[in-house]
């Protein structure tokens, strides 16, 4: 079945770096790529939807600069986490839509980045 | 209202019985229904989509309900193992959001 990889799955950096993940879809292409981020005991938030070829599109609240999403090929999305603070730790889940299925195609999720900014 | 509305949960039920989750959409021109199941700490994983006619996995059965804008779940039998939290996904094609979540129902089963 269709496969979405992420990476890393876990990384811990210092506050004021910068984090980059990797979003693959490893037997789709998926023109379409979204980006999403949950703290807690919370639901999954949409933070960006990732168009491959164009301009990342942002969820209200969520800051285009410091989260750059680049979306260069039909089958990679990266999102980077520019001077992360404490409070960007988070766990952050990628997810695509295979490009020429019918609109009752799921989403498939990548395993998720767990980020803690120390 | 919220796009996307799930019963608050959470639910605690003994192994064995039968247990329902709700969840309702707000737009009519909805397409695409799936419900996922997210375990703690991972990332959420398709459990199955939602049609018209209904469909059945196992133990699971979804149902659509176009008319009151409303997806269930059923799960018969409950097994410890589907402690988890459940989430609706409506795709709606056009709008300005395409793909929105329910906040999810947690479900804990007891022994």
């Amino acid at each position: 079945g269709a496969v979405v990889s992420q990476h890393p799955s876990r990384v811990i950096c210092k506050s004021g770096t910068s984090v980059k993940i990797e979003c693959r879809s490893l037997d789709f292409q998926a023109t379409t790529m979204f980006w999403y981020r949950q703290f807690p005991k919370q639901s999954l938030m949409l933070m960006a939807t990732s168009n491959e070829g164009s301009k990342a599109t942002y969820e209200q609240g969520v800051e285009k600069d410091k989260f750059l999403i680049n979306h260069a090929s039909l089958t990679l999305s990266t999102l980077t986490v520019t001077s992360a603070h404490p409070e960007d730790s988070s766990f952050y889940i990628c997810s695509a839509r295979e490009k020429k299925t019918s609109n009752n195609s799921p989403l498939h999720f990548g395993n998720g980045t767990r980020l803690t900014v120390t | 209202r919220k796009e996307v509305e799930q019963d608050p949960g959470p639910f605690n039920v003994p192994e064995g019985a039968t247990v329902a989750f709700n969840c309702t959409y707000s737009n009519s021109a909805s397409q695409s229904f799936f419900w996922y199941r997210q375990d703690c700490r991972k990332e959420p994983k398709l459990l199955m989509s939602v049609y018209s006619s209904g469909n059945e996995d196992g133990r699971f059965t979804a149902q659509l309900n176009r008319a009151s804008q409303y997806i269930s779940l059923l799960i018969r039998d409950s097994k410890l193992s589907d402690s988890a939290t459940y989430l609706c996904v409506v795709f709606s094609s056009g709008s300005a959001r395409q793909l929105t979540f329910g906040s999810g129902t947690q479900l804990t089963v007891l022994p």
